[in-house]
């Protein structure tokens, strides 16, 4: 039981570049998050998806896009980095019948 | 005005002291308290959770919500250098998915 997953767990990006950010999670939860965070700034929610299907903005999602695969994996695009973006990403899972949300390793993303 | 108020730190307290963190809030629909702990280069992970008012208290930790004032703490005994983390609180209403989140306090338990 890995919980969930991340990859790559460190990327080296030039502006414009684009880039995927792959997560998994095996313990069958129904809703998944992708965070960002950046010193002194907390995590700040980028997108989420409730159910397989679904996707929703969150606090700052322009510059990303999403897609949930299905149920255990819920990719992060980047479509032209800049360096803005530059920070640790993470993804998350929550099941349908509790609050908590469990988080992979994170992903450091840096744009130069 | 942030929803949730932390303060980041760093705070530096000696092995063996009793800790105190805290978060404040301005939204009264909060029902749900968590506390995470992030040790350095790792994901957040849940280490107490509360619904609504009250204490809750597991082995040297102990999670208090006062509604009334808008304000929850993590109260830490016996701290160790272990302890050393980020640890961040984060709230959510009964009718929302989502979580909002204090920007997380640093701790350092020196030995």
């Amino acid at each position: 039981n890995a919980g969930v997953t991340q990859t790559p767990k460190f990327q080296v990006l030039k502006t414009g570049q684009s880039m995927t950010l792959q997560c998994a999670q095996d313990m069958n939860h129904n809703s998944m998050y992708w965070y960002r965070q950046d010193p002194g700034m907390g995590l700040r929610l980028i997108y989420y998806s409730a159910s397989e299907g679904t996707t929703d903005k969150g606090e700052v999602p322009n510059g990303y896009n999403v897609s949930r695969l299905n149920k255990r994996e819920f990719s992060l695009r980047l479509e032209s980095a800049a360096p803005s973006q530059t920070s640790v990403y993470f993804c998350a899972s929550k099941s349908a019948s509790t609050w908590t949300q469990y988080f992979g390793p994170g992903t450091r993303l840096l744009v130069l | 005005q942030k929803e949730v108020e932390q303060d980041p730190g760093p705070l530096s307290v000696p092995e063996g002291a009793i800790v105190s963190l805290n978060c404040t809030y301005s939204n009264s629909a909060f029902q749900y308290f968590m506390w995470y702990r992030q040790y350095s280069r790792k994901g957040p992970e849940l280490l107490m959770y509360t619904y609504s008012s009250g204490n809750k208290e597991d082995g040297r930790f102990t999670a208090q919500v006062d509604k009334s004032s808008k304000y929850i703490s993590l109260f830490i005994r016996d701290s160790q250098p272990s302890d050393s983390a980020t640890y961040l609180c984060a709230m959510a209403t009964r009718s929302n998915y989502q979580l909002i989140w204090g920007a997380g306090t640093k701790l350092i338990i020196k030995p």
